[in-house]
């Protein structure tokens, strides 16, 4: 079967890092994808990881582990605007997302 | 074009009513999905087109829901006698390749009432 795990909700405060993590269990793997989703939006997209490692773009990275079945979307200097929904999906063939988790960002 | 474009953005139907959703993927993008969207919850798969070969339809709650892409381009999802628990957002995605990520559309909200 396929599963996605996420927490569900998540707090930081502004101008700090924030660690989301997501395990997973699916038939098949060609790549674990995170993206973002303000309220009432589409999701955009914000990293791929196909190889095990960390994988870093500005403020946001995210690390794979495929034998852990583990990953994780760091944000670092956090910022209000960041406040949303992570999404953790994985592609065998189709996407599937996990439920998401929401980010609140506190002054 | 651009991006990925789905219509209506907005849609109310009466229960009973049959809908169409129509989604136009960014231009040479192999793949294409459809996705449910519950308030607060995660996009839910519900079918998949690698050109116009729907190759897994595994999420389609009932018979009631099709999807179509039959030139590999555009793609319809049609419900039939709508239902209240088919409100939500109705998220398309395409990607260029199996191996790619995928970029949504601004979804279509159905209110059924």
């Amino acid at each position: 079967g396929q599963n996605i795990d996420q927490p569900t909700e998540m707090t930081a405060t502004e101008g700090a890092i924030v660690q989301i993590n997501c395990t997973y269990q699916t038939s098949g793997f060609n790549g674990l994808f995170w993206y973002q989703q303000h309220a009432g939006e589409a999701p955009t997209f914000l990293s791929y990881n196909v190889l095990d490692g960390l994988e870093e773009k500005g403020r946001f990275s995210s690390f794979l582990s495929r034998s852990k079945g583990y990953s994780y979307l760091l944000l670092k200097e956090l910022q209000m605007k960041d406040s949303a929904s992570y999404l953790c999906a994985v592609r065998d063939d189709k996407i599937i997302f996990g439920k998401g988790t929401r980010l609140h960002i506190l002054p | 074009g651009a991006g990925v474009s789905q219509s209506p953005r907005y849609k109310v139907a009466k229960r009973g009513q049959d809908v169409a959703l129509r989604c136009d993927p960014i231009s040479g993008h192999v793949s294409l999905f459809w996705y449910q969207q519950a308030l607060g919850q995660g996009p839910e798969f519900l079918t998949y087109f690698q050109n116009e070969a729907q190759l897994d339809k595994s999420g389609l709650p009932s018979d009631r829901f099709f999807a179509e892409r039959p030139e590999g381009s555009v793609s319809t999802l049609k419900i039939q006698r709508t239902q209240q628990e088919d409100s939500a957002v109705y998220l398309c995605a395409s990607s260029l390749a199996r191996t790619a990520e995928a970029f949504f559309g601004q979804g279509t909200r159905l209110t059924v009432v």
